[in-house]
Parts: C-alpha cells; sequence; structure tokens
C-alpha cells in the first residue's frame, strides 16, 4: 500500500513559538493532503485539505492564519501551527489521497505539545 | 445535512464474533470506508465498500446497503490486539470524506 510519513513524530515547545510539521507520500503522488487534529478520546477531526498547487479548503472554526498550510508539490505538504499555545496541544495527522478515489492514506501521526 | 452514527463503545470477548453498525447521510455517495484506529496512532485502512452486499478479507468483514444507508464491519475470532476505535468513514459526491465518531471495542479476556 502506499506509504505516508511525517515529520517530526513529536514534538515539545514553548507558548508562543512556531511549529512546522512535514507530511510526504513516498510513494505515489498525492494530488490532495488533508490535515486531522484528533484531541485525547476524540474522533478525527478535519481541519483543511489541500490541492497541491492551490490555496487549503479549511473547516469551520479553523484558523487559517494560525494553522498554515503549503502544498508545494505532489509529495509533500506542511501544517505550520503558529504561535503555539497549550490548547493546541494535540495529535496531529495528515492523509494523502489519489485523485477521485476515496482512500486515504494516513501518515503515522504528529504529537504536539506545547508548554 | 451529512452525518455518521455509530456507537461510542462496544465490549466483546475473546474469541467471539462483535459486530459494528454504521449508517450514514451523505450528499452523494462514494463508498464506505472502514478503519483502525489504536490509541496513540494514526487510523489504518481496512475495508472499502461501494456494492451492496458483504466484503470478506480474513477475520474482518464488512457489509454495505445503500438502499438503507448502512454498513457494519464484522470481526470473528476476537483477539486482544483487536482492541481499537473503529472508525466509519462515508464518501460524499464531493469525494470528500465523512467521518463517524468512532466505536471502541474492549475485549475482555
Amino acid at each position: 500500500g502506499a506509504v505516508v510519513s511525517q515529520h517530526p513524530s513529536w514534538v515539545i515547545c514553548k507558548s508562543g513559538t512556531s511549529v512546522k510539521i512535514e507530511c510526504r507520500s513516498l510513494d505515489f503522488q498525492a494530488t490532495t493532503m488533508f490535515w486531522y487534529r484528533q484531541f485525547p478520546k476524540q474522533s478525527l477531526m478535519l481541519m483543511a485539505t489541500s490541492n497541491e498547487g492551490s490555496k487549503a479548503t479549511y473547516e469551520q472554526g479553523v484558523e487559517k492564519d494560525k494553522f498554515l498550510i503549503n502544498h508545494a508539490s505532489l509529495t509533500l505538504s506542511t501544517l505550520t501551527v503558529t504561535s503555539a499555545h497549550p490548547e493546541d496541544s494535540s495529535f496531529y495527522i495528515c492523509s494523502a489521497g489519489q485523485g477521485d478515489y476515496n482512500e486515504q492514506f494516513f501518515g503515522p501521526g504528529t504529537r504536539l505539545t506545547v508548554l | 445535512g451529512q452525518n455518521i452514527d455509530q456507537p461510542t463503545e462496544m465490549t466483546a470477548t475473546e474469541g467471539a464474533i462483535v459486530q459494528i453498525n454504521c449508517t450514514y447521510q451523505t450528499s452523494g455517495f462514494n463508498g464506505l470506508f472502514w478503519y483502525q484506529q489504536h490509541a496513540g496512532e494514526a487510523p489504518t485502512f481496512l475495508s472499502y465498500n461501494v456494492l451492496d452486499g458483504l466484503e470478506e478479507k480474513g477475520r474482518f468483514s464488512s457489509f454495505l446497503s445503500r438502499s438503507k444507508g448502512y454498513s457494519y464491519l464484522l470481526l470473528k475470532e476476537l483477539q486482544m490486539k483487536d482492541s481499537a476505535s473503529y472508525l466509519c468513514a462515508a464518501g460524499d459526491s464531493n469525494y470528500q470524506l465523512i467521518w463517524g465518531a468512532g466505536t471502541k471495542l474492549i475485549i475482555k479476556p
């Protein structure tokens, strides 16, 4: 199956700093990448959908100026959490899709802890 | 509106069979997915149904009835490692996945 990687796997940062998370599709070209957030014991929450070369589409309630998404190539998307606060501490998961087929291949996730 | 319903939590015994139900309402329909998610890990793909009927894959089977907006995931010969959350997701006409909240499955010895 298709492989998606994320880096870093976990990160601890101070409040007010920015953190960048990378999502890469290793063996296929991902026309669409999705960013999810998951708080403990809760289900996945879609944050945004990004297509290569165009601006991301954010879900309602997600601040686009705080969660910057860049999808510069068919194999790489980045999520930058700007001016992170403790309430941004969460498990961030990306997934990648191909064309119109709904199946999404998930990365292993990045656990962010903001002190 | 678009909606996915599945039970919040289920408990079953090792070696037994359990069925996790999912009902969906979407704008258009492009398939029903089941994912498994262990605590602290990302989801992993289990099955995809787009036609009515049962798809069997080892100990796991998934069923779909499009007319009823209904699917279930059937797990046989339960093992302790099957303890996880099971996520139901339906693809809508825009090929977006609509996610259920997940069913936490607890396996007891």
